[in-house]
């Protein structure tokens, strides 16, 4: 147990859906992130929010959205997913403080694939 | 560019030591990071270096030489359960993230 939890575990949509994915850390830490991970690829971070402000945004496609209503819920919102965006999509969260970063605690995944 | 490389897959018998390599070309550096992920799950924290030398924790132990950026992860008395992928990845500059790909460790009787 990790402590950061992500809903739903697997996800099978078409690419016309709209759906949502959900990401809750019970770590009490200040920074969460959400990355895309496939297969023999290096994990791409997608999205970063710092006391719920978000911080980074790698080039993401607008099809992703990201929602950050406090600093225990992420969610990745999506839409008119393509085929190439089928991957895990693992969330993340740490501590950010004045001596620097701290390490990252994951979530399970969600294992999305888009047809 | 930011570049860090690891060897896709390993293979090594149970019982003994493995050691899984990392070199790293980034802008920067505050410290390197190493994950273990099993198959269908959560990456999870191993190690942290920051400062050259050897950080020893049960059987893993992480090395790091800054001026030639590089790391290894040393796995001893080697169990079918540490066959997993293992991710390096270091903080640059930026305090950001780079991930390398991972190894994939295969442990055989």
């Amino acid at each position: 147990e990790t402590g950061v939890t992500q809903t739903p575990r697997h996800l099978v949509m078409g690419m016309t859906n709209k759906k949502s994915l959900k990401c809750e850390q019970h770590l009490g830490h200040n920074a969460m992130y959400w990355y895309k991970q496939s297969a023999k690829k290096p994990l791409e971070l997608m999205f970063v929010y710092n006391f719920k402000e978000q911080t980074e945004n790698n080039s993401v496609p607008s099809r992703f959205s990201p929602e950050c209503p406090n600093s225990s819920h992420l969610f990745l919102h999506l839409h008119t997913l393509q085929p190439e965006d089928s991957a895990l999509y693992l969330c993340a969260s740490s501590q950010e403080g004045t001596s620097g970063p701290y390490e990252q605690y994951f979530g399970p995944g969600t294992r999305l694939t888009v047809t | 560019g930011q570049n860090i490389d690891q060897p896709t897959e390993m293979t090594a018998t149970e019982g003994a030591i493995v050691q899984i390599n990392c070199t790293y070309q980034t802008s920067g550096f505050n410290g390197l990071f190493w994950y273990q992920q099993h198959a269908g799950e959560a990456p999870t924290f191993l190690s942290y270096n920051v400062l050259d030398g050897l950080e020893e924790k049960g059987r893993f132990s992480s090395f790091l030489s800054r001026s030639k950026g590089y790391s290894y992860l040393l796995l001893k008395e080697l169990q079918m359960k540490d066959s997993a992928s293992y991710l390096c990845a270091v903080l640059d500059s930026n305090y950001q993230l780079i991930w390398g790909a991972g190894t994939k460790l295969i442990i055989k009787p």
